[in-house]
């Protein structure tokens, strides 16, 4: 089986905190990275994909390491709404159009 | 535009029961993808569909078969529920290609007792 493996927290901070999520895969013939956010009894939404170079979208910042196989996830500014589990994907070259989910990282944000 | 809808939300059933969830997508996407989520498990694939006409199985497919009806309806058919069906499924579609947003429906909940 693939392998995504993910810290599940949960991750408790308080709001204005900096927090990051680090997400492992296990074979290096990985193509496409993303981050999922899932709200609470909700479904799956992409918050942003990862590229090679790292990305940044307003307060969230995604980085790839292709040597040391992990992406990972900056929140920078924590607000209450960050709130959610976020979900760690992966494809895989040798597997067309397969998506690997990591089974997730908790964060609750405290006011 | 409604984006990805399913059918039922939440559906309990007997050991042995057969039952048909439905999805439809309204993107004009030509990928579509069943999938469960248990907890601890993070979301697996069952079955998936790259374009019309195609199907593959996924990571978690025994006890699944699908049906690509046409390029916006993407079917799963329990033949035979087991108490180990129970979880949530959710169907997603999106463009062609591994580099493209999925987008979600929001999910069955599936009792089998």
């Amino acid at each position: 089986r693939k392998e995504v493996e993910q810290d599940p927290g949960p991750f408790n901070v308080p709001e204005g905190a900096t927090v990051a999520f680090n997400c492992t895969y296990s074979n290096s013939a990985s193509q496409s990275f993303f981050w999922y956010r899932q709200d609470c009894r909700k479904e799956p939404k992409l918050l942003m994909s990862v590229y090679s170079s790292g990305n940044e979208d307003g307060r969230f910042t995604a980085q790839l390491n292709r040597a040391s196989q992990y992406i990972s996830l900056l929140i920078r500014d924590s607000k209450l709404s960050d709130s959610a589990t976020y979900l760690c994907v992966v494809n895989w070259a040798d597997t067309g159009n397969q998506f690997y989910f990591g089974t997730g990282t908790s964060l609750t944000v405290i006011p | 535009n409604a984006g990805v809808t399913q059918t039922p939300k939440f559906q309990v059933l007997k050991t042995g029961q057969s039952m048909t969830l439905q999805c439809a997508q309204d993107m004009n996407h030509n990928s579509m993808y069943w999938y469960r989520q248990d907890p601890g498990m993070g979301l697996r694939l069952i079955y998936y569909s790259a374009s019309e006409g195609t199907t593959d199985k996924g990571e978690v497919p025994n006890g699944y078969n699908v049906s690509r009806l046409n390029k916006r309806e993407f079917s799963l058919r329990l033949e035979s529920a087991a108490p180990s069906q129970t979880s949530v499924y959710f169907c997603a579609s999106s463009e062609a290609g591994s580099s493209y947003e999925q987008y979600f429906g929001p999910g069955t909940r599936l009792t089998v007792t």
